[in-house]
């Protein structure tokens, strides 16, 4: 049974660095066509897809968002790291983080961890 | 980036009823393409990938048609536990990964 969870700080001050972690289990970030990934949705929003992260450490970014992000995995750890610089109160949402696999060119993000609420105010 | 739109954004079914959402894609993606189901407070469930396929565990009340631009989820008889918001996402060109804007499946 392949299980997610998101831990991190649940209040972050403008211009902060957000860090948040997911770890999990049930699968290995070192298989082949495995990844994870991140999304976030605002409160009463829509999801919004932020990055990933490959068995082979390929990563991919929101291009919106690039400049601001950086996903890392520590395989041995079962975990996956997001950091999101310069935080600002639009950032205010659920950030979940997804397993992504591939199968015959197939691919799909599940399951997805519970989702952890963060939000930026001074 | 690929834009997805999904429509309705929101609807209102009884318990019983054939409910059918859409959403377009900005340009074709094949048949790449998901179907989530969100409950408030949860996390997405996945139920639908490749357009067509049912995820393992999803009742087959689900169905998922489509390809190109157009695609269609279909709940045949809506169940009390159907009634949630539901997403497409794109899985063709990426990143980044798009998702439609959500329609909300309310009860009458």
């Amino acid at each position: 049974q392949i299980t997610l969870k998101e831990s991190g700080p649940t209040l972050v001050k403008p211009t902060q660095t957000l860090t948040l972690t997911c770890t999990f289990s049930g699968f290995s970030l070192s298989t082949s066509g495995v990844g994870v990934g991140w999304i976030r949705q605002p409160p009463g929003k829509a999801l919004e897809w932020l990055a990933l992260i490959y068995w082979n450490d390929d990563k991919r970014y929101s291009p919106s968002l690039k400049s601001r992000l950086t996903i890392t995995k520590d395989t041995s750890k079962n975990q996956v790291v997001l950091t999101m610089t310069n935080m600002d109160p639009v950032d205010t949402a659920t950030y979940y983080c997804a397993h992504r696999v591939t199968i015959f060119g197939v691919g799909r993000f599940d399951p997805w961890g519970q989702g952890t609420l963060v939000t930026v105010s001074s | 980036a690929i834009q997805m739109t999904q429509s309705p954004s929101s609807l209102s079914a009884s318990v019983g009823d054939r409910v059918t959402i859409t959403c377009r894609a900005s340009q074709g993606i094949r048949n790449d393409l998901g179907w989530y189901q969100q409950k408030p407070g949860k996390a997405p469930k996945l139920l639908i990938y490749a357009a067509s396929s049912l995820q393992s565990g999803v009742p087959s009340r689900f169905s998922g048609s489509g390809s190109g631009t157009d695609f269609t989820l279909t709940i045949s008889s809506l169940q009390p536990e159907d009634f949630a918001t539901y997403y497409c996402l794109q899985d063709y060109n990426y990143p980044p990964w798009t998702f439609g804007q959500g329609t909300k499946v309310e009860i009458k």
